[in-house]
C-alpha cells in the first residue's frame, strides 16, 4: 500500500463550483499534514498546513481524521487560476522528510 | 518565506556523462536538505537526505554511487548524476527547510535530460 494515496483525477469543474479532494495515508505516526500546490513543470509550494482541528485559509478549507488516516482540502468559488496539480504531503517517521501524494489535477474552466 | 535556490534549471547531457545540481538556502541555513526526483505524472520520490558535514542517506533503492550528494556548506547542497542514462531523465527537486519549522521550501527543480 503507498503510504499517500489520491485520486488522480483530473476534475473538471466551472468557474465557482466548490471541489473537494481527498486522501489517506498509510503511517499512523506521521505527525504533520499539508496541502501543496504544484503548477505544470514548476516546483510544489506550500497552500495550507492540515490540522486536527481543520483550518481554513480564504475559499480554501483543509480537514484532518487522525482515526481514519484521512485529509481533505474544500475549494469553494473556484477560479480559473486555481487550476494546477494538488498534492497530499505527510510527513514520515523521523517527521522530517515528506511523502508526496501522487497529486490531484484541478482544471477549472470558464 | 525562505528561499532555495536550485541551478540549473534545465540541462541537456550525453549518456555517460555527470551532471552536477546545486542547491542553495539564501536566506537561512540548512542543515538538512532533501534530493526528490520526480518522473511525468508521478508523484515526488524521496532520493536522499543531505546532511551537511556528513554522509547522505538514501532511500532504498537509490543508488549512492551513481547520485552523489555533497552538503559542504549550512546553505549548498549538491548532487550529481554520474555516468548518466536516458532512464535518469527526469525532475530533480531539492527542498530545505528552516530550524523548528514545519513548511518545507523548494527549489526550482532540475529537468534533466540524457540523450
Amino acid at each position: 500500500r503507498k503510504e499517500v494515496e489520491q485520486d488522480p483525477g483530473p476534475f473538471n469543474v466551472p468557474e465557482g463550483a466548490t471541489v473537494a479532494f481527498n486522501c489517506t495515508y498509510s503511517n499512523s505516526a506521521s505527525q504533520s499534514f499539508f496541502w501543496y500546490r504544484q503548477d505544470c513543470r514548476k516546483e510544489p509550494k506550500l497552500l495550507m498546513s492540515v490540522y486536527s482541528s481543520g483550518n481554513e485559509d480564504g475559499r480554501f478549507t483543509a480537514q484532518l481524521n487522525r482515526a481514519s488516516q484521512y485529509i481533505s482540502l474544500l475549494i469553494r468559488d473556484s477560479k480559473l487560476s486555481d487550476s494546477a496539480t494538488y498534492l497530499c504531503v505527510v510527513t514520515g517517521d523521523s517527521g522530517y522528510a515528506l511523502n508526496f501524494g501522487k497529486g490531484t489535477s484541478l482544471l477549472v474552466t470558464p | 518565506g525562505a528561499v532555495v535556490s536550485q541551478h540549473p534549471s534545465r540541462v541537456i547531457c550525453k549518456s555517460g556523462t555527470s551532471v552536477k545540481i546545486e542547491c542553495r538556502s539564501l536566506d537561512f541555513q540548512a542543515t538538512t536538505m532533501f534530493w526528490y526526483r520526480q518522473f511525468p505524472k508521478k508523484s515526488l520520490m524521496l532520493m536522499a537526505t543531505s546532511n551537511e558535514g556528513s554522509k547522505a542517506t538514501y532511500e532504498q533503492g537509490v543508488e549512492k554511487d551513481k547520485f552523489l550528494i555533497n552538503h559542504a556548506s549550512l546553505t549548498l547542497s549538491t548532487l550529481t548524476v554520474t555516468s548518466a542514462h536516458p532512464e535518469d531523465s527526469s525532475f530533480y527537486i531539492c527542498s530545505a527547510r528552516v530550524e523548528g519549522d514545519t513548511e518545507a521550501f523548494f527549489g526550482q527543480g532540475t529537468r534533466l535530460t540524457v540523450v
